[in-house]
């Protein structure tokens, strides 16, 4: 069965410093894998996927996530946390063999001045 | 490029009424999707159409719950009768092609209340 799990359901994280909000996947198949950030009282905004190619993969707002086959898992990070960067977010997953996304339950960030 | 709209963006109505949403997807994106997304919980797919036609209702409560995309741009998403466990936001989204490696763009979001 396809699944995502966000195995922390908040992250705190001084800003300034780096940080990092896991992933991990279960699909049959090549993974394409998503992360969304959802801040409050506002739809879901794409920031970077992995399709195939570089493991480190760059997005929107100095985000970028490592891609880790063995560890099947797609972390969310970046080198310098700012506060506006608190927000909710998502990690989501298609297999190559079917076209439903499924999304994690979520993780909630937290960067204080 | 205007994004995905949705209306209304909050309804508060009562257990056994009914319920429409309504959405417009961004200009030219032939692939549409309803969520459901729970409080504490991540999105759900719904049902997922491709111009006008169902791609995936497999999780869509066929009893209560019905969608529809007439030529294959807006979309309305119903509910008759409401039970108090459908209390969620309902996201619409789109994308440029029903294909694995691209992104969806999510509007707003209505926020369903029932009582």
């Amino acid at each position: 069965a396809q699944s995502v799990a966000q195995p922390e359901d908040q992250v705190n994280v001084a800003e300034g410093n780096p940080l990092t909000v896991k992933c991990t996947y279960s699909v049959s198949g090549n993974p394409y894998l998503f992360w969304y950030v959802q801040y409050p009282n506002r739809g879901l905004q794409f920031l970077l996927k992995y399709i195939t190619g570089d493991n480190l993969v760059k997005g929107s707002y100095g985000f970028e996530a490592e891609f880790n086959k063995s560890q099947t898992s797609f972390h969310l990070k970046k080198p310098s946390a700012l506060v506006s960067d608190s927000a909710l977010y998502f990690c989501a997953v298609r297999g190559d063999n079917f076209n439903k996304f499924y999304f994690g339950s979520g993780t909630k960030l937290n960067v204080k001045p | 490029e205007a994004g995905v709209a949705q209306s209304p963006r909050y309804k508060i109505i009562e257990k056994r009424q009914s319920v429409a949403f309504w959405c417009n997807p961004i200009s030219g994106h032939a692939t549409l999707y309803w969520y459901q997304q729970i409080l504490g919980q991540g999105p759900k797919l719904l049902i997922q159409f491709q111009n006008n036609g169902v791609v995936d209702d497999s999780q869509l409560p066929k009893d209560r719950f019905s969608a529809e995309r007439l030529k294959g741009v807006d979309s309305t998403l119903k509910i008759q009768p409401a039970k108090l466990e459908d209390s969620a936001v309902y996201l619409c989204a789109s994308s440029l092609y029903d294909y694995r490696a691209y992104e969806q763009y999510f509007g707003p979001g209505t926020r369903l209340t029932v009582t």
